[in-house]
């Protein structure tokens, strides 16, 4: 397996559901990363995890609490959204493993908060 | 931090010509360049990346350049396709054993003409 998957695939929700997304990869990759990419412009960092931890936050909103329950699961929960928090949102892990390095996104959850 | 600039912001070419993206980065640190072709709606796909240990890398049609000392890499795609038409965006990054930050440049919008 050398995908990383997230579902759900396109989400809409009000401003005050709470919901989660959801990352899964199975190629023993021990860091996972939540990505927000607005429409027209670049993947921004969110959140990195390295062995289960969370290392990097790069000063994200607390409406924005991820978890990475095991090695292999990444979630993003998502509470008191705004309209301005609409976009796509990538989950992406990395090896680095006897000099060869590797970095893949999932598909992505489009979200639109309403 | 880090900071990559990415020009051209939009490039049309005709097919079978060449194209070329160059980008700058900040940070003499960083040691991973890694480019990404993202079409409507999908997810960044890697299409070649350089390690800072290497002044040039080619797969094919497409090849990276860099120059540390300058601190600008490029990417060369020749005898363009159709299929080449996409949002190129380039990245820098430091490996450092799973808290690799990817920090983007703007994106280049690639149309081939046929």
């Amino acid at each position: 397996d050398t995908e990383v998957t997230q579902t759900p695939k396109h989400l809409v929700m009000g401003m005050t559901n709470k919901k989660s997304l959801k990352c899964e990869q199975h190629m023993g990759h021990r860091a996972m990363y939540w990505y927000k990419q607005k429409a027209k412009k670049p993947p921004e960092l969110m959140f990195v995890y390295s062995y289960e931890k969370l290392s990097i936050n790069e000063s994200v909103p607390s409406r924005f609490s991820p978890e990475c329950p095991n090695s292999s699961l990444l979630n993003l929960h998502l509470h008191a959204l705004q309209p301005e928090d609409s976009a796509l949102y990538l989950c992406a892990s990395s090896h680095h493993i006897q000099g060869v390095y590797g970095y893949t996104f999932g598909s992505g959850t489009r979200l639109t908060v309403v | 931090g880090e900071n990559v600039e990415q020009h051209p912001s939009t490039l049309s070419v005709q097919e079978g010509d060449s194209a070329v993206i160059k980008c700058t980065y900040s940070d003499s640190a960083s040691n991973y360049f890694p480019w990404y072709k993202q079409e409507l709606g999908k997810r960044p796909q890697l299409i070649i990346d350089i390690r800072s240990n290497v002044g040039e890398k080619k797969d094919q049609r497409i090849a990276v350049t860099l120059n540390k000392t300058a601190k600008h890499f490029s990417l060369h795609i020749t005898e363009t396709q159709p299929e080449d038409s996409a949002v190129y965006f380039c990245a820098a990054s430091i490996i450092n054993f799973g808290n690799e930050k990817l920090t983007f440049g703007t994106g280049t919008r690639l149309t081939i003409i046929p």
